[in-house]
């Protein structure tokens, strides 16, 4: 089984700043990685698959890079609405499928 | 526009059979394109996958689930489904099921989830 690992596990990030998230696989896993998005009482919501690929609806400062086993999610210019739980997840090789334990991500 | 919604008891007793209902609507299940799976997550804690369905009723499970799971599929009622055996309290958790990307196992549809508690 791969393991996601992410890193911070909480960020506090002032509005219209930069923010990184971090993923690292314990194996390699190529581009076949997805970043999702959670806020409080919602169901997740797919914001880049393929390491880089933006999903519909994705606001263009959300940018995924890495491969491999190093990822980044970055959002350019922080917004309010972006505060939420971030989770990467990994679909190279399954079952299982896998994920990190989330990022939680707030604003200063 | 596609749409999932999960169904089914909010409380089971310990030691029986969770079962959910995931309705899709605004597309077919059946049309070949896409994998349906089951996704769930403890109180404040992350995601696990489950497993997923194709339309043949092709299943994959996690495998730390695999001995207690079931996933079916109706494709004449455009739902799938998920049987859970031998619950304890560790399988209190919202379940979302979900559609998997065309290009990968990612999930790009996702129902609102349902929280199913065990507890006699």
């Amino acid at each position: 089984e791969i393991v996601m690992t992410q890193s911070p596990a909480t960020l506090s990030v002032s509005p219209g700043e930069r923010a990184t998230l971090s993923c690292r696989a314990s194996q390699s896993v190529r581009t076949n990685l997805a970043w999702y998005q959670q806020k409080p009482g919602q169901a997740p919501r797919l914001l880049i698959y393929g390491a880089s690929t933006r999903a519909t609806g994705t606001p263009a400062r959300f940018s995924g890079s890495g491969s491999g086993t190093e990822f980044t999610l970055t959002i350019s210019s922080l917004q309010s609405e972006d505060c939420a739980v971030y989770y990467c997840q990994q679909y190279n090789n399954w079952p299982p499928i896998t994920f990190g334990q989330g990022t939680r991500l707030e604003i200063k | 526009q596609l749409q999932l919604q999960e169904s089914g008891p909010g409380l089971v007793k310990p030691s029986e059979t969770l079962s959910l209902t995931c309705t899709v609507s605004g597309a077919s299940i059946s049309s070949g394109t896409y994998f349906w799976g089951w996704i769930r997550q403890p109180p404040g804690k992350g995601l696990d996958w489950i497993g997923s369905i194709y339309y043949s009723g092709s299943t994959d499970y996690n495998p730390s689930l695999k001995r207690r799971v079931t996933i079916s599929i109706d494709t004449s009622n455009n739902q799938f489904s998920l049987k859970v055996n031998s619950v304890t309290a560790a399988d209190t958790a919202v379940y979302y099921c979900a559609r998997l990307g065309w290009t990968g196992n990612y999930m790009d549809v996702w129902g609102e989830g349902t929280t199913v508690t065990v507890s006699s």
